[in-house]
């Protein structure tokens, strides 16, 4: 079985530009969920999709958003970047229902120049 | 609010020593509880989860973990430290749905031959 994939691995941007991630989750797997790492702030987490809804929402600005789509694959937005940005992104994969785990990806790393 | 505290921020064992990794959480109802551990630049790997029930949970990789609800612990233990256990540890907490998870700032592991 397939784990989390996420895509691209590395990225570099410029301030200003924006960037799309996406992450396909473990097949039959209806919750995705997406966390920023870095050093300074550790995990924190930006939002939760299940069956293409937002189910919940972390403490960031606008600038990030994200969609679930009918196959239960997600991406996520940044618009704008600032180099506070530069981070590993990590989603995470779960059935969504009570009592399940979730199973994360190998990350993004972004490093916005 | 939910949160983890992980109060080592480093810890060195030797090599065949035991380990114990500390996690206190704040959480207003029934805690979900789970250890991660990340290599370098790669994602999280689920080590082990409480849910309910017995209160010694067994993981992988040779790894258990006891919830004490009475003082809000849920620390992590090894009997014999291998090389390959190097890593960073984190602990987090979640409701029943593990799509959104609070994290503690992790445990960096470092293991002496």
């Amino acid at each position: 079985k397939a784990g989390v994939t996420q895509t691209p691995r590395y990225l570099i941007k410029t301030r200003g530009q924006q960037v799309t991630l996406s992450c396909s989750p473990i097949s039959g797997h209806r919750s995705v969920s997406w966390y920023q790492q870095t050093p300074g702030q550790g995990l924190q987490f930006l939002f939760e999709y299940f069956s293409e809804t937002q189910r919940n929402k972390g403490n960031f600005p606008g600038r990030f958003s994200g969609r679930q789509f009918s196959n239960s694959r997600s991406e996520m937005n940044v618009s704008t970047l600032e180099l506070g940005d530069s981070a590993l992104y990590l989603c995470a994969s779960s059935r969504g229902r009570l009592n399940t785990e979730a199973f994360f990806g190998q990350g993004t790393r972004l490093t916005v120049v | 609010a939910q949160s983890v505290t992980q109060p080592d921020i480093h810890i060195t064992v030797s090599e065949g020593a035991s380990l114990e990794l500390r996690c206190n959480y704040s959480y207003g109802a029934t805690p979900y509880l789970f250890w991660y551990v990340q290599s370098p630049g790669q994602g999280l790997q689920l080590l082990l989860k409480y849910f309910s029930g017995d209160t010694l949970v067994q993981g992988i990789k040779g790894f258990e973990a006891e919830f004490k609800r009475s003082q809000s612990s849920f620390n992590l233990r090894k009997p014999s430290v291998h090389w390959s256990d190097a890593a960073e540890y984190f602990c987090a907490v979640s409701g029943p749905n593990a799509g959104k998870s609070t994290f503690g700032d992790g445990t960096t592991l470092t293991v002496k031959p």
